[in-house]
């Protein structure tokens, strides 16, 4: 069974702070990783995605994450956050043969003005 | 407009009613799955489709019956609500088969009152 971790539950950062969100994963087998962003008030939508290649994987607006196989991790960082960045972000995890994905229980991030 | 439509965005019922949240998909994606978001416990799986005339049970599904005669349609049926059941509802699609990534779409939500 696939399961996904986040370990910081809120974050709250000042702008101009440099952020990293934790996210490991449990899966027997290769995976595509994401991570989703929830603008408050609105659906989720894609940052960015790992399926291949390069490990180290460039999003939207800034936002970067690692794929580290060996510790089953797809951690998310941004040098510089900004106030338009607070939003609830979810790491996902989806098995090549499993079809459906699971998500952690998201990280609450607010950047203060 | 092509996208992921869900209707109602808001209702609010009683308990004891039933209740059918519609999702209507135009890229003509295999899959497709109903989330609901609670605080505390993030998005949980209620029910998915892999195609047409084949779903199969989320993390969630008690209290849920779903249907997808049509690739495009895939509405969430609650046939006694509850108050447990009052959240916010996400249909969400996605295409995952050969190169494609399994990236999931996600509706607008439907933010269901259970009174």
């Amino acid at each position: 069974a696939q399961s996904v971790s986040q370990h910081n539950h809120h974050v709250i950062l000042s702008e101009a702070a440099s952020l990293e969100l934790g996210c490991n994963y449990s899966y027997g087998g290769t995976v595509n990783l994401f991570w989703y962003v929830q603008y408050p008030g609105q659906h989720l939508q894609l940052l960015l995605k790992y399926f291949s290649g390069d490990p180290l994987v460039k999003g939207i607006k800034g936002f970067e994450a690692e794929f580290i196989k060996s510790k089953f991790s797809f951690n998310l960082r941004k040098p510089s956050v900004q106030w338009s960045d607070t939003a609830e972000y979810f790491c996902a995890v989806i098995g090549t043969n499993a079809g459906k994905s699971t998500f952690g229980d998201g990280t609450t991030l607010t950047v203060k003005p | 407009d092509a996208g992921i439509t869900q209707s109602p965005r808001y209702k609010i019922t009683e308990t004891g009613r039933q209740v059918t949240l519609m999702c209507h998909q135009t890229w003509s994606h295999s899959y497709m799955f109903w989330y609901r978001q609670d605080l505390g416990h993030g998005l949980r799986l209620i029910y998915y489709s892999a195609a047409a005339d084949i779903t199969d049970k989320g993390e969630v599904p008690d209290g849920y019956v779903v249907s997808r005669s049509k690739t495009e349609n895939f509405p969430l049926t609650l046939e006694s609500a509850t108050r447990s059941q009052t959240s916010v509802y996400f249909c969400a699609s996605s295409e995952y088969q050969g190169a494609s990534t399994g990236e999931l779409f996600f509706g607008e939500g439907s933010r269901l009152t259970v009174l």
